[in-house]
């Protein structure tokens, strides 16, 4: 059974600061790795999505990584922003057929300060 | 930019009445879904729906949640006869396909609270 863990759980740094979101997922045969963001209260919005195939994916001021055999995706933020704050969800789905769930980490929530 | 869009945003009810949750996908968007986020739990997947029809659903997904579009446009999870514990905030979501390039993605949630 596929099980998502994310580390750290909650980070708190002070503007400017790059930094190294982790997910770790049990089953390294994935379809796909999406990274979300959610604001509190709020709906998820998809920041990154890495297929299978893929190394990593960049977007503005963000990198995601993705090392299958190893089970683990990193998402990279540079030049952090009090703007950044929220909760990083990874999420993945496995199989190109008849699965088309997303099993999501139980996020890291980030805090940048001013 | 399309998004995919959910009413209400907030339903109080009784345990044991029905709810509707309704849910507006992406107008050329072929594949729907809905998931639930318990109040400090991850976010877990439900029913994916195409073609009229469910695709997929979690164990989650009982005999009490049905799913719905009962126009081209709307989308629709029914809970019968709520428990306490279907207090969360559902998500709708939406994609094109479910080719590995293609995002879901996911409308602002109705938070559901069963008193």
């Amino acid at each position: 059974k596929q099980e998502v863990t994310q580390i750290p759980a909650a980070l708190s740094v002070p503007e400017g600061e790059n930094l190294v979101l982790n997910c770790s997922f049990t089953d390294s045969a994935i379809y796909n790795l999406q990274w979300f963001r959610q604001d509190p209260g709020k709906g998820l919005t998809s920041l990154l999505l890495i297929q299978s195939s893929q190394r990593e994916q960049t977007s503005g001021r963000l990198n995601a990584s993705l090392d299958k055999s190893s089970g683990r995706s990193t998402l990279y933020i540079a030049a952090s922003q009090p703007g950044d704050s929220a909760t990083y969800l990874c999420a993945v789905r496995l199989g190109p057929s008849g699965t088309y769930k997303y099993i999501f980490g139980t996020g890291t929530r980030l805090k940048v300060l001013a | 930019e399309p998004e995919v869009t959910q009413t209400p945003s907030h339903q109080v009810t009784q345990m044991g009445q029905e709810v509707i949750l309704r849910c507006v996908p992406i107008s050329n968007h072929l594949y729907f879904y809905w998931y639930r986020q318990i109040l400090g739990q991850k976010v877990e997947f439900l029913v994916s729906f195409y073609n009229n029809e469910i695709s997929e659903k979690s164990e989650i997904f009982d005999d009490q949640f049905s799913v719905e579009r009962p126009d081209g446009s709307n989308f629709t999870l029914k809970i019968r006869s709520t428990k306490l514990e279907d207090s969360a905030m559902y998500f709708c979501a939406s994609s094109e396909s479910p080719r590995s390039t293609d995002t879901q993605y996911f409308g602002p949630g109705t938070r559901l609270t069963v008193l």
